[in-house]
């Protein structure tokens, strides 16, 4: 079966502080791809990265670092000097194939989601 | 500009009653989602779609029912059988929905409530 575990359901961070969000998944399929989203408070989810199972590079992009560590089927979560519009729920989220009705599709899993609140 | 739009931005329904949910997009893809979210927990996947006039059930279809009779739309219905609809639904888009590379976009998403 496939998992996705974000075991911290709320964090809460002051202005600058570093943080990370912790995302543990469970798969067999050798092939997947691994995925972070972002829920402000307007509701919409908003992409923030894909990464595939082939593909343990770390990848940075302005405060925002993933570290994807398939020895430990972990893909975390960085945010350097955190901001207040930083605040939001985030999502991490695994895509594999499933077959279904004779043909397949990528099929995504997520997990329960990580409230970050970051106070002024 | 191209996106995901939802409509209504919150709905109210009445025992008995079916809903639907609208879902459009100009973003050219094929493949089409629709995903339910429950406080404290992760998008659960209802129905999709992959192609125009075919759709599959996902983990939670029963008490839902769509259709896809146009490329930019994918509509939802709630219907009286769906015992606990309350929740926000979230729908998305693909340019496909065969690979695993491709990214789904969401739109802004519909609360349910239940009068």
């Amino acid at each position: 079966a496939q998992k996705v575990t974000q075991a911290q359901t709320e964090i809460s961070v002051v202005e600058k502080e570093d943080v990370t969000l912790d995302c543990v998944y469970e798969t067999r399929d050798t092939t997947y791809y691994l995925f972070w989203y972002k829920q402000p408070p307007s509701g919409e989810l908003v992409f923030l990265i894909r990464r595939n199972s082939f593909d343990e590079q770390n990848e940075i992009s302005g405060r925002y670092s993933w570290n994807f560590q398939k020895s430990t089927s972990s893909f975390n979560f960085t945010i350097t000097a955190s901001q207040v519009v930083d605040s939001a729920v985030y999502f991490c989220a695994l895509k594999r194939y499933l077959n279904a009705g004779g043909t397949s599709y990528g099929k995504l899993t997520f997990g329960q989601g990580t409230i970050l609140t970051v106070h002024p | 500009d191209g996106g995901i739009t939802q409509s209504p931005k919150y709905l109210f329904r009445k025992e008995g009653q079916n809903v639907t949910l609208s879902c459009e997009q100009n973003l050219n893809h094929d493949a089409m989602y629709w995903y339910r979210q429950d406080p404290g927990q992760g998008l659960r996947l209802i129905y999709y779609s992959q192609i125009v006039n075919d759709f599959q059930k996902g983990d939670i279809a029963e008490g839902y029912s769509v259709s896809r009779e146009k490329k930019e739309s994918f509509p939802l219905t709630v219907t009286s059988a769906q015992k606990n609809p309350t929740a926000f639904y979230l729908c998305a888009s693909s340019i496909m929905g065969r690979t695993l590379q491709e990214t789904q976009y969401f739109g802004p998403g519909t609360r349910l409530l239940v009068l």
